[in-house]
């Protein structure tokens, strides 16, 4: 079965830090989207992204969070200055068309970001 | 606002008994609801999901969710807990004012005990 996967499965930075979280796609999908779960926390959206555009971002997705598709297969989530408060998990799920038809989001394992 | 509640923090049931986690929701469109498990240090696993038709909709691993319009919920169940069902136990729902993103409920622990 096509999985979602994501590089690193953990990451330790310093504040001030960039990041960049990958996520393989399933091969077929074409809407992205990142999550994330502060520890102890709810599942938060963060961005979804089709067709190479942001689609729709939260309020928690400022000017320090970037997504792009750089090669056509990875989906990445850049961090340019990271805080404390950005350590959690980070998720990435994708769908092929959208969530108009109910379609399931299929999630990726996650990467652990530690800020210290 | 659309919103998922997940009253508890915490069910612990016996190995064989039957289990229930709540979820209740409220959205402005259809409700297209779904549940994910987490198992420890894993990724969200999707386990079932209602769209439309049939109340009972079974999914994955034995568990099964009814759907109740005018209770507005969703509660998972299985009818035997193994203890391998022990993990995190999501509720989401489409939202469908801001591009059909997730939104998440608060997670309920299950602990099944032997």
């Amino acid at each position: 079965e096509p999985e979602v996967t994501q590089t690193p499965s953990h990451q330790v930075t310093q504040m001030g830090q960039e990041v960049i979280l990958r996520c393989v796609p399933i091969s077929n999908h074409l809407y992205f989207y990142w999550y994330r779960q502060i520890l102890g926390q709810k599942v938060e959206f963060l961005v979804s992204f089709y067709n190479n555009e942001i689609s729709e971002k939260s309020e928690i997705f400022d000017d320090q969070f970037s997504v792009e598709r750089p090669d056509g297969s990875n989906f990445t989530l850049k961090i340019r200055s990271t805080k404390l408060e950005d350590s959690a998990m980070y998720f990435c799920a994708t769908t092929r068309t959208g969530g108009t038809s109910g379609e399931t989001q299929y999630f990726g394992p996650g990467t652990r970001l530690l800020v210290l | 606002a659309q919103s998922v509640a997940q009253p508890e923090d915490q069910v612990n049931v016996a190995e064989g008994n039957p289990l229930t986690v709540k979820c209740t929701y409220s959205v402005s469109g259809n409700p297209y609801l779904f549940w994910y498990v987490q198992y420890p240090n894993r990724g969200l696993q999707f386990l079932l999901k209602y769209i439309t038709g049939d109340n009972l909709v079974k999914g994955s691993y034995g568990f099964e969710a009814e759907f109740n319009k005018s209770q507005t919920s969703f509660h998972l169940k299985k009818p035997s807990a193994l203890v391998s069902d022990s993990a995190l136990y999501f509720c989401a729902v489409i939202n469908w004012d801001s591009n059909y993103q997730l939104i998440w409920g608060a997670g309920t622990k299950l602990i099944i005990k032997p």
